[in-house]
Formats: C-alpha cells, sequence, structure tokens
C-alpha cells in the first residue's frame, strides 16, 4: 500500500462545477497536511494547507479527518484556470526518519 | 526573491557521461531534496539532507550521489547515465519543522541518448 493515495483522475467537469479530491494516508503519525497544485511543465507550488479544524481560501475548502486518515479539497465554481494537477502531500515522522510523502497527482480538466 | 535555483534548465546528455544538477536555496533552509518526475507520475525522491554534512537516501537513490558542504548547495550527480534517468528533477527545501511547506525549483529537464 502506498503512503499517501489519491484518487486516480483524470476528472473532466464544466465551468462552475464543483469538484472534490480525496487522499488518504497510512502513517497515523503523520503531523501536517497540504495540497499542491502543478501546471503541465512547472514545479509543484503551495496551494494551502490543512489543518484539523478544516480551513477555506476563496473557492477552495481543504479538510481533515484523522480518525480515518484522509484529507480532502473541494473546489466551487470552477475555473478555465483550475486545470492542473492537485498533490496531495503528508509531512511527519517515519520508520525511516522525517519525510515528506507526495500523492501521485490528480488531474482536473476544466472545460468551457 | 530567488527561493529554490536550479541549473541547468535544459541538459542532453549521452549514455555513460556524468553529470551534477545545481541547486541552491537562499531561504536558510536546513531540509532540501532531489526529485524526479517522469512523464504522467508522481514525483519520487531520489536523496535529501536535513543540514549541511547530513545526506541520506530516499525512495530512488540508485546511480546518483550527493552531498551537502553549505547549508545553501545540494548538488546532485549523475555517475554514469542512463536513458532510464531521462526524466525532470525537482530541487526542494524546507525548513525541518513538520509544519514547514516545501518549495521547489523551477526543475531541470534532462535526457539522456
Amino acid at each position: 500500500r502506498k503512503e499517501v493515495e489519491q484518487d486516480p483522475g483524470p476528472f473532466n467537469v464544466p465551468e462552475g462545477a464543483t469538484v472534490a479530491f480525496n487522499c488518504t494516508y497510512s502513517n497515523s503519525a503523520s503531523q501536517s497536511f497540504f495540497w499542491y497544485r502543478q501546471d503541465c511543465r512547472k514545479e509543484p507550488k503551495l496551494l494551502m494547507s490543512v489543518y484539523s479544524s478544516g480551513n477555506e481560501d476563496g473557492r477552495f475548502t481543504a479538510q481533515l479527518n484523522r480518525a480515518s486518515q484522509y484529507i480532502s479539497l473541494l473546489i466551487r465554481d470552477s475555473k478555465l484556470s483550475d486545470s492542473a494537477t492537485y498533490l496531495c502531500v503528508v509531512n511527519g515522522l517515519n520508520t525511516g526518519g522525517f519525510k515528506t510523502i507526495f500523492g501521485a497527482g490528480t488531474r482536473l480538466f476544466v472545460k468551457a | 526573491n530567488a527561493g529554490v535555483t536550479q541549473t541547468p534548465k535544459f541538459q542532453v546528455l549521452k549514455t555513460g557521461q556524468s553529470m551534477t544538477l545545481q541547486c541552491a536555496q537562499d531561504m536558510n533552509h536546513e531540509y532540501m531534496s532531489w526529485y524526479r518526475q517522469d512523464p504522467g507520475m508522481g514525483l519520487r525522491l531520489i536523496h535529501y539532507s536535513v543540514g549541511a554534512g547530513i545526506t541520506d537516501q530516499g525512495e530512488v537513490p540508485n546511480g546518483y550521489n550527493v552531498s551537502r558542504s553549505t547549508t545553501e548547495d545540494f548538488p546532485l550527480r549523475l555517475l554514469s547515465a542512463a536513458p532510464s534517468q531521462t526524466s525532470v528533477y525537482f530541487c526542494a527545501s524546507k525548513n525541518t519543522g513538520a509544519g514547514n511547506t516545501i518549495y521547489f525549483g523551477e526543475g531541470s529537464w534532462l535526457t539522456v541518448v
């Protein structure tokens, strides 16, 4: 089992749609969580951190469920510019020491 | 406002050649790492370092060496390039606290022929 698993995608949605991505992690000692966005042929960039109480940034909402070991990202009112790959990132101590683990990413296509 | 700087951005190598990908950060981050990303795939950790003089292997270390003589620099050396090492390489850095976010360089596109 991978340490961080994401919906494989791709997600194809029309403009204005609401879309949700899920991510599960296997290490219960994981300490912090993030969503990153990666555009084609570009480096990943931080989209938002994920807090236990849930957090919102404009059209984006992130949730964390420690009991079930998953995080989610909700995008409301999708824009064409939201088309990208979304990476789930988990930080924490592991048997091999400190680790930052990336999910494989979920590809989103928003169409007019 | 440099952040993480990688060079070169593009490189073509012949099988068996060696080369070094340079990475420098100006944020005084303790943690630095190298990832490779193959087409349609996720990031795979090659090597990482939690401070000057300390390096460790990641998920796919074979064929690569690293060193960390200063806090700022973390070069990645390909010892004898193989076509399987054709990939995009990203250098990244962060502070070592678990809550700190990771910052990436713009990537180095390497083709081995």
